[in-house]
């Protein structure tokens, strides 16, 4: 069956520095997503894009969070300087049409 | 404000009992998930509900869509030590969003 991957499964990085998480969505899949869920908290929508724009945002996407499908296959989250509040697990989903959207098993970001 | 609010938050049964989950809200939902998440791992899709009153069977998990789209309803028969993880239930607010909007979870235990 199909499935959302990420890599890498977990990402320790230093307060400042760029991070980038990767996600290979559903191969048909049309609209791409990322959520993030802090520890303990309930899982916050980020972004979502589809066709190599972004769609939507929230307000904790701010201009240090970027988007890029750099080819077909790829979706990837670039925080550019992290920070401590940026700690938390980071789920890319994707969905082909209207309705559901599947999740990957997120990546666990820990700034230091 | 909580546009989704799961109850209880907590639940910790004997194998065996029946239990039931709400999800509640004052929006009204085009559709609504629920997801099962395992520690460290991304929601896993159980159901969808769209139609106002939609009953769905999944074994001994119940689904339930209220009639006015506002909340739903997870009932399972005979809890099994299997059954433990969290529940997370999710919707769209309206038709074409993109934005899941996710409830805090209920963690569900059930005891051998």
């Amino acid at each position: 069956e199909p499935e959302v991957t990420q890599t890498p499964s977990h990402q320790v990085t230093q307060m400042g520095q760029e991070v980038i998480l990767r996600c290979v969505p559903i191969s048909n899949h049309l609209y791409f997503y990322w959520y993030r869920q802090i520890l303990g908290q309930k899982v916050e929508f980020l972004v979502s894009f589809y066709n190599n724009e972004i769609s939507e945002k929230s307000e904790i996407f701010d201009d240090q969070f970027s988007v890029e499908r750099p080819d077909g296959s790829n979706f990837t989250l670039k925080i550019r300087s992290t920070k401590l509040e940026d700690s938390a697990m980071y789920f890319c989903a994707s969905r082909q049409g209207s309705g559901t959207q599947y999740f990957g098993p997120g990546t666990r970001l820990t700034v230091l | 404000t909580q546009l989704l609010e799961q109850s209880p938050q907590f639940l910790s049964i004997q194998e065996g009992e029946n239990l039931t989950v709400y999800c509640n809200s004052s929006s009204v939902f085009s559709s609504l998930q629920w997801y099962r998440q395992e520690p460290g791992e991304g929601p896993v899709l159980l159901v969808t509900v769209v139609t106002g009153g939609e009953v769905k069977k999944l074994k001994r998990l119940t689904f339930q869509f209220g009639d006015a789209r506002k909340d739903s309803s997870l009932h399972i028969t005979a809890a099994q030590p299997g059954d433990t993880g969290l529940y997370l239930c999710a919707g769209f607010i309206i038709q074409g969003a993109q934005k899941l909007v996710f409830g805090q979870g209920t963690r569900l235990t059930i005891n051998p």
